[in-house]
């Protein structure tokens, strides 16, 4: 059956360091990838999105990549700050186009 | 600036009820969304719709019924609700299916008793 995985346990990073999260999936293929931040009691907002056919995205401090091969994305937040703390959501798309399916999410925590 | 508005933000209802949720987008979106997130379940479909008076099953219908009758409005309804469908419900909209960004509202924390 298709699966996403992201890391349950929390992440935590001090002020300044790069933060790293890990969106892994099988069984699946799909077309595009999206990052969501969701902050405690809020709906996600959407972040960055990265097609099958792109390695790399960047935003301001926020790098992502899209590996098929490996089957996985790498989120990358650089020089992070405490307000940068949140859960971090992947999503995928199917080839088909059909609906998103979302990660459980992972929780970043930056500390000063 | 886009924007998605839930009914309410804190509900709690008995069980046997009928619930309403409602939804509001103003971006002329096409496609509206509803989805449960549960601890250690994540973000899971109940529903969608593609177009006014539309709507597609999604991951877990069971229990959910919706309603489209205007494009900008999206409900959804627990016909007898369960202490189960406690839950927070988060309502989202999108241009298309599948690649567009999806704009969330802020959700809404349903107690059932």
């Amino acid at each position: 059956s298709q699966k996403i995985e992201q890391n349950s346990e929390a992440l935590n990073i001090q002020e300044g360091k790069t933060a790293t999260l890990t969106c892994n999936y099988t069984n699946y293929s799909p077309a595009y990838l999206q990052w969501y931040r969701q902050d405690p009691g809020r709906g996600p907002v959407f972040l960055l999105l990265i097609r099958e056919n792109e390695k790399e995205k960047r935003k301001e401090r926020l790098k992502v990549t899209f590996d098929t091969t490996l089957k996985q994305s790498l989120f990358h937040i650089t020089a992070s700050q405490p307000a940068d703390s949140a859960t971090y959501l992947c999503a995928l798309v199917g080839s088909g186009y059909s609906t998103l399916t979302f990660g459980k999410g992972t929780m970043l925590l930056v500390s000063p | 600036d886009v924007k998605v508005t839930q009914s309410s933000r804190y509900l709690v209802k008995r069980t046997g009820e009928k619930v309403f949720l409602e939804c509001v987008q103003d971006m002329d979106h096409e496609n509206m969304f509803w989805y449960r997130q549960d601890p250690g379940l994540g973000l899971r479909l109940i529903y969608f719709s593609y177009d006014v008076k539309m709507k597609e099953k999604g991951d877990i219908p069971e229990g959910y019924s919706v309603s489209r009758e205007k494009k900008e409005r999206f409900s959804l309804i627990l016909e007898s609700a369960s202490t189960n469908q406690t839950s927070m419900y988060l309502c989202a909209s999108s241009l298309s299916l599948g690649v567009e960004t999806q704009y969330f509202g802020p959700g809404t924390r349903l107690l059932v008793l």
